[in-house]
């Protein structure tokens, strides 16, 4: 079958760094995204990697490992508005569909 | 750009009802649209890669007479859920990803459909 294992709830406070990982079993396998998800709302892009090593934007990164089947998504400086839902998915298939994890919850306290 | 329109955003109807959804991709072609469900405090459940001018490909689990997808265009793909009763309330989500793009264009989402079948 196809699996992906992330925690389930992370807490934090403002300004720290946060990184959530992300295990991965899938056929067929491209890359790995992840989506930030707020109460109520859609998913929204972060990132994707489809090849090994750390990929920037901005105050998120995310890294993957194939070997390994792994990766992490690292959060810093973190906000109160980070608080959100964050879910890594698997890229695989014939048409790039997305298989995702449980999702893990953020919450950044002052 | 890459802005996927998601119609309507709640309904609310009796059981035994069919809810038809809409799903747009407003500034980019999709030659495949994905359709997701979600429970509260759960994960993105994939029910359905919709395929434009073909058939769509359900996931194990999923009664394709019960949820009717079309995708009659290379932006709009629309699900119909049939005769719809109250285990059928969920938030269902589509998402696309451009056709002309690299094959490594994320899935962009609508904003769902928040839909209650009393």
């Amino acid at each position: 079958g196809q699996s992906l294992e992330q925690p389930s709830e992370v807490t934090a406070v403002e300004g720290a760094i946060v990184q959530i990982n992300c295990t991965y079993q899938t056929s067929g396998f491209y890359g790995l995204s992840w989506y930030q998800q707020h109460d109520g709302g859609a998913p929204t892009f972060l990132s994707y990697n489809a090849l090994d090593g750390l990929e920037e934007t901005g105050r998120f990164s995310s890294f993957l490992s194939r070997s390994d089947s792994y990766g992490y998504l690292l959060l810093q400086e973190l906000q109160m508005k980070d608080s959100a839902s964050y879910f890594c998915a698997a890229v695989s298939g014939g048409y790039n569909k997305l298989i995702f994890g449980a999702g893990t919850r953020l919450a950044v306290h002052p | 750009g890459a802005v996927v329109s998601q119609h309507p955003s709640w309904v609310i109807c009796k059981s035994g009802t069919s809810v038809k959804i809409e799903c747009r991709s407003l500034d980019f072609q999709a030659t495949t649209m994905f359709w997701y469900r979600q429970f509260p405090k759960q994960s993105l459940m994939l029910m359905a890669t919709s395929n434009e001018g073909s058939k769509a490909t359900y996931e194990q689990g999923v009664e394709k007479d019960k949820f009717l997808i079309n995708h009659a265009s290379l932006t709009l793909s629309t699900l119909t859920v049939t005769s719809a009763h109250p285990e059928d309330s969920s938030f269902y989500i589509c998402s696309a990803r451009d056709s002309g793009g690299l094959s490594n264009q994320p899935q962009h989402f609508g904003d769902g459909t928040r839909l209650s079948i009393l």
